[in-house]
């Protein structure tokens, strides 16, 4: 069974930085790329950030580019997004994912207050 | 930045059919990928590559892609299709951007 859990998400302020974390299972990790897609209360679903199998190929959505940073280690079949600079707007359930296999996560929510 | 473009909202009756188009220029040349995600659930994809049907997905549900708009199409659409559809596909950078659909709410009365 596939299994995408996410971590890390919390309450914090404005200027401050949150690492998410993501645990897979049940698939070949390895084998394929992996996104963050994030979803704010009452809107519609957000691509955040993709990385390539290998970690060679890397993008951004131009909101959060320069302040986010994602990685994986397929050693660990983990994938991580750390966010710096974090803003108010940036607050959503973030969503681990193989989006183009359609495995998803449960999310974990991130909330940018002071 | 690249955008899909989706209409806000579509109404059906039950038994009859429901299209949902989704507008973006590199889709000639990238796949489409259509997820439904109902109320405080995870999306569930129910279309991949443009016309392909997950395994699990009921043949009800079908897609297609024309030039610059791919098509979801749900023929007898049930009371349990209502909910909130997004298309998804990527940019012709090919540096891993995707992007969803604005998202369009089915309304299945």
């Amino acid at each position: 069974e596939v299994q995408l859990v996410e971590s890390g998400g919390g309450l914090v302020q404005p200027g401050r930085s949150l690492r998410l974390s993501c645990a897979a299972s049940g698939f070949t990790f390895d084998d394929y790329a992996m996104h963050w897609v994030r979803q704010a209360p009452g809107k519609g679903l957000e691509w955040v950030s993709g990385i390539s199998w290998n970690s060679g190929s890397i993008g951004y959505a131009d909101s959060v580019k320069g302040r986010f940073t994602i990685s994986r280690d397929n050693a660990k079949n983990s994938l991580y997004l750390q966010m710096n600079s974090l803003r108010a707007e940036d607050t959503a359930l973030y969503y681990c994912a193989n989006v183009l296999r359609g495995y998803w996560g449960q999310g974990t929510l991130v909330t940018v207050s002071s | 930045s690249y955008e899909l473009t989706q209409p806000p909202s579509v109404s059906v009756s039950p038994g009859q059919t429901a299209r949902i188009t989704c507008s973006g220029d590199a889709l000639p040349k990238k796949y489409a990928y259509w997820y439904q995600q109902k109320s405080g659930q995870a999306p569930v994809l129910v279309i991949y590559e443009d016309s392909k049907r997950p395994s699990g997905i009921p043949e009800r549900f079908s897609g297609s892609s024309s030039g610059t708009m791919a098509t979801l199409t749900i023929s007898g659409a049930q009371v349990e299709d209502e909910a909130d559809y997004y298309c998804y596909s990527t940019d012709s950078s090919g540096n891993h951007r995707g992007v969803f659909g604005t998202g369009t709410k089915v309304t299945v009365l």
